[in-house]
């Protein structure tokens, strides 16, 4: 099946910096990606949709300048935590469908993210 | 995307076959029944997914309703790698909203 790269996969930063996490569609192209994150013990939660060559569209309560997406690319969308703080800790995930056929969406391994 | 209910957890007998339901009574017509499965700490794994008709493929079998009401992916036989949480999602397109999902726990 498709593959979707997530990296890294495991990151621990300080409170204040910023940390960008990138998702490759390894053998696919990905007009859409979709960016999830997960608390322990909580399903996934939708962050935000990230379409190549435009801006993301971000789900209800999700701050759009905290949470920067860039899909500047067919193949590679990113997300950067800017400003990090102890409560955006958390497993945040990626996603993205084929263009060229059906309608299942693949998904990375995710990152988990702690921020001292 | 559909509302679906799943039962929160369940257990199975190694090398049996594992029924997981799913209701999603509010389903639209052009809303596919989506499964999938995460294991600890990792992505979701797509099961597999049908609109209509059931679905069979190398990891499961997708059994729908007539009036796509419910429906049951079926684990032919059940490993202890299969302990994860099972996700049934109704959705059209792209965006797939994850609700609790079945926590499935095989055991030898």
């Amino acid at each position: 099946g498709a593959v979707v790269s997530q990296h890294p996969s495991r990151v621990i930063c300080k409170s204040g910096t910023s940390v960008k996490i990138e998702c490759r569609s390894l053998d696919f192209q990905a007009t859409t990606m979709f960016w999830y994150r997960q608390f322990p013990k909580q399903s996934l939660m939708l962050m935000a949709t990230s379409n190549e060559g435009s801006k993301a569209t971000y789900e209800q309560g999700v701050e759009k300048d905290k949470f920067l997406i860039n899909h500047a690319s067919l193949t590679l969308s990113t997300l950067t935590v800017t400003s990090a703080h102890p409560e955006d800790s958390s497993f945040y995930i990626c996603s993205a469908r084929d263009d060229r056929a059906g309608e299942k969406l693949f998904f990375g391994s995710g990152t988990q993210l702690s921020v001292l | 995307d559909a509302k679906t209910t799943q039962p929160p957890s369940m257990d199975c007998a190694e090398g049996r076959a594992a029924n997981l339901p799913c209701n999603h009574s509010t389903i639209s017509g052009n809303e596919y029944v989506y499964w999938y499965r995460q294991i600890h700490s990792q992505g979701p794994q797509y099961i597999i997914h049908g609109l209509k008709n059931n679905e069979t493929n190398e990891m499961a079998s997708l059994i729908i309703t007539e009036d796509r009401k419910s429906s049951t992916l079926i684990l032919p036989h059940a490993t202890l790698r299969d302990t994860a949480v099972y996700y049934c999602i109704g959705a059209a397109g792209n965006k797939l909203t994850f609700g609790g999902g079945t926590r499935v726990l095989v055991k030898p």
